[in-house]
C-alpha cells in the first residue's frame, strides 16, 4: 500500500515553454501533497505543500507565479513549471501524506528530471 | 524553527559488517516522529524506519534499529550485515505531529565488497 505515481519520470523542454508534472497517491487518499526539489548530492527542498481544494502553501523564496500547483483531486496533484529557463532544471519529487496513518511519514514518487534546453 | 544535522557526508562498510549513521536534531516540541529515509540511485525515496518520540523503546526493521536519544535529540541508525544493497543516500528527517518532514543533509553510504 500507500504508492505514489509521478509522470513524467523524465522530460527535455525549451527555454521559455512550460511543462507539467503529474503527482497521483494510488491506493489512497491525499488531502495533502508535497513538492521537492533536489539538487545533485543534495537534500530535498520543500517547494510547497498542496492542499485538496484549496491554495498551495509556498515555502519562502519559491515564485508562485513560475511554479504553478494544483490539487483538483484527493489522488492528484500537478506541477506546472512555467516559462522554464534552465536554471529551473532539476529533480522533482512528489509526495504525500496517507490521512488515515497517525505516524505523519510520507510516501514519495519516483521523481521527474526536468532538462530545459 | 526545527533543524536536522547528518553529520557524516560519507560512510563507508565492507559487507557483511556493521555501521552506524548519525543524526541530531533541534526541537522545542515533545511530540514528534524521526524517520529514516534510504535514497539509492533510482532516487526513489524509500522509508527505512520510523520512531515515534513518545515511545521509549528503540524502532527495528530487520537489519535496521536507531538508537533514539530524547534527551540528546538524537536518532542514529545501525545497519547491521551490510548488504551491496543497502549502497544509497541515507536522509534523516524530523515531522513535528503536523504535515511537514525536515530533512538532514544527508549521507552517502558506501558498501565495499
Amino acid at each position: 500500500g500507500a504508492v505514489v505515481s509521478q509522470h513524467p519520470s523524465w522530460v527535455i523542454c525549451k527555454s521559455g515553454t512550460s511543462v507539467k508534472i503529474e503527482c497521483r497517491s494510488l491506493d489512497f487518499q491525499a488531502t495533502t501533497m508535497f513538492w521537492y526539489r533536489q539538487f545533485p548530492k543534495q537534500s530535498l527542498m520543500l517547494m510547497a505543500t498542496s492542499n485538496e481544494g484549496s491554495k498551495a502553501t509556498y515555502e519562502q523564496g519559491v515564485e508562485k507565479d513560475k511554479f504553478l500547483i494544483n490539487h483538483a483531486s484527493l489522488t492528484l496533484s500537478t506541477l506546472t513549471v512555467t516559462s522554464a529557463h534552465p536554471e529551473d532544471s532539476s529533480f522533482y519529487i512528489c509526495s504525500a501524506r496517507d490521512p488515515d496513518r497517525v505516524s505523519y511519514e510520507q510516501y514519495f514518487g519516483p521523481g521527474t528530471r526536468l532538462t530545459v534546453t | 524553527a526545527q533543524t536536522v544535522t547528518q553529520s557524516q557526508p560519507e560512510m563507508s562498510v565492507q559487507e557483511a559488517e556493521t555501521v552506524t549513521l548519525s543524526c541530531t536534531y533541534d526541537t522545542s516540541e515533545s511530540d514528534y516522529y524521526l524517520f529514516w529515509y534510504k535514497q539509492p540511485p533510482s532516487r526513489q525515496m524509500i522509508l527505512v524506519i520510523r520512531q515515534e518520540a513518545y515511545k521509549q523503546q528503540n524502532a527495528t526493521e530487520n537489519r535496521f534499529s536507531v538508537n533514539f536519544q530524547k534527551a540528546a535529540k538524537s536518532f542514529s541508525l545501525k545497519i547491521s550485515d551490510s548488504q551491496l544493497g543497502d549502497a544509497a543516500m541515507y536522509f534523516c528527517a524530523y515531522n513535528n505531529a503536523g504535515n511537514m518532514l525536515t530533512f538532514g543533509g544527508g549521507t552517502r553510504l558506501m558498501v565495499k565488497p
